[in-house]
Order: C-alpha cells, then structure tokens, then sequence
C-alpha cells in the first residue's frame, strides 16, 4: 500500500519568514517526486519537482529529497500572502505511472 | 504557455444515468491521466493512458469506469451507471514523457450525482 503522509496543518508563518513543510511516503521503489499549491476549488499546480537526493532550488522555492529517510520537504522563502494554500506532496515510481498523493497541509501566511 | 482543457466546468446528473467528461491534453504530450478529487479529500489517481491504451489503472477504477482517445487530441473519461459516490471533482493531467515527469493537471469537472 503506496502512503504518503503529510500534517494537514493548518501551518500558520508570518509574512517575509520561510514555511517549512514535510511529507514522508511509504514506497521505497518512488523515484520521482513534486510539490503541488492548490488554491481552494482549484486544480492542483506543480511547483516544484526533485528527483535525486539532496537540494533543488527555484526561486523561493526549496525542494530538499532523503531517499534514505523516505522524506521530502519544501521550503518558501520570504512568504507571501498570496502563499497561502494547500500544499500536496505527490510521489511515483516512474514512466507512466500516476501520481500518490498526500492529504496536503494547509498553509496560512498571515500578513 | 499550452494547458490541458477539460469540459464542462460542472456536470449535474442523476444516478444511474452516463457521464462524459471531456479532456483535451497538451499538445505534445503523450502520457494522459485521470484523478478524482473527493471534497474535502485527497487526490486520488484513477488511471493512465499511453500509446492508446491503459499503462496503469487503480482499484477505484473498475468496470464502471473507461477512457478513449477518440481522436488526436481528446482524452475522455466515461463513467457508466454513475452512483452518488461518485461525486467529486475530476482532474485530467499530461506528460510529456521522454525523462520528464512532470503531470500537468487540468481545471477539473466537477460532477454532481443527484
């Protein structure tokens, strides 16, 4: 059973200050992982995707990947207003295979 | 910057009755997906497309449910005999594949079983 499991929040960040969000998935054979932002009654939006370990970054956007501990995180930088969403961690193994999401935590950048 | 298109915004139907939820991918894209969303759940993969046929399909997908690529570039998700449940918002996604695996998703349909 493919689980990926993230705290639903709500996470609560003052503007200008960096969000922190986690996701630990249960596959070990995943090899390809995303951050996506949904805004209310929205379709999910990627933001970022990392496939190796370690650090990506673009932008204010951080995606940090430890294969080793099964966990992704984001990082956003000088947070925004406008930040504010959900955030859904989506993993896959690999070619066509569909994306396992998790439950996503609410983010609130509170102005 | 190319989207994926899905119509209608919104579908009211009756139980027992068919539905047609419409898709049109990317462009140059050739991997296609359905996900469903239940409100206030997660996102949950239905189904992939490639090479016109299904590469991978869930549990939730059953018999109930199918998918065509009727022509080059509509990608459609039937649900026959559609039950209450069912209601929920539909994503369709594309990839273009080729290393990258990158889905992008859709505005979604939101169906509503009465």
């Amino acid at each position: 059973q493919k689980e990926v499991e993230q705290n639903s929040g709500p996470l609560s960040v003052p503007e200008g200050a960096i969000a922190s969000l986690n996701c630990t998935y249960s596959d070990r054979g995943s090899q390809s992982f995303f951050w996506y932002r949904q805004y209310s009654g929205k379709s999910p939006e990627l933001i970022m995707s990392i496939y190796s370990n370690g650090d990506k970054e673009d932008g204010r956007f951080t995606a940090q990947l430890n294969k080793a501990s099964q966990y992704v995180s984001l990082l956003i930088r000088d947070s925004q207003p406008s930040d504010s969403a959900t955030y859904l961690c989506a993993v896959k193994r690999g070619g066509a295979d569909g994306l396992t999401f998790g439950k996503g935590t609410h983010l609130i950048i509170q102005p | 910057e190319p989207e994926v298109t899905q119509t209608p915004s919104h579908q009211v139907t009756q139980m027992g009755q068919e539905v047609i939820l419409r898709c049109v991918p990317i462009s140059n894209h050739l991997y296609f997906y359905w996900y469903r969303q239940i409100l206030g759940q997660k996102v949950e993969f239905l189904v992939s497309f490639y090479n016109n046929e299904i590469s991978e399909k869930s549990e939730i997908f059953d018999d109930q449910f199918s998918v065509e690529r009727p022509d080059g570039s509509n990608f459609t998700l039937k649900i026959r005999s559609t039950k209450l449940e069912d209601s929920a918002m539909y994503f369709c996604a594309s990839t273009s594949g080729g290393g990258s695996y990158e889905q992008y998703f859709g505005p979604g349909t939101r169906l509503t079983v009465t």
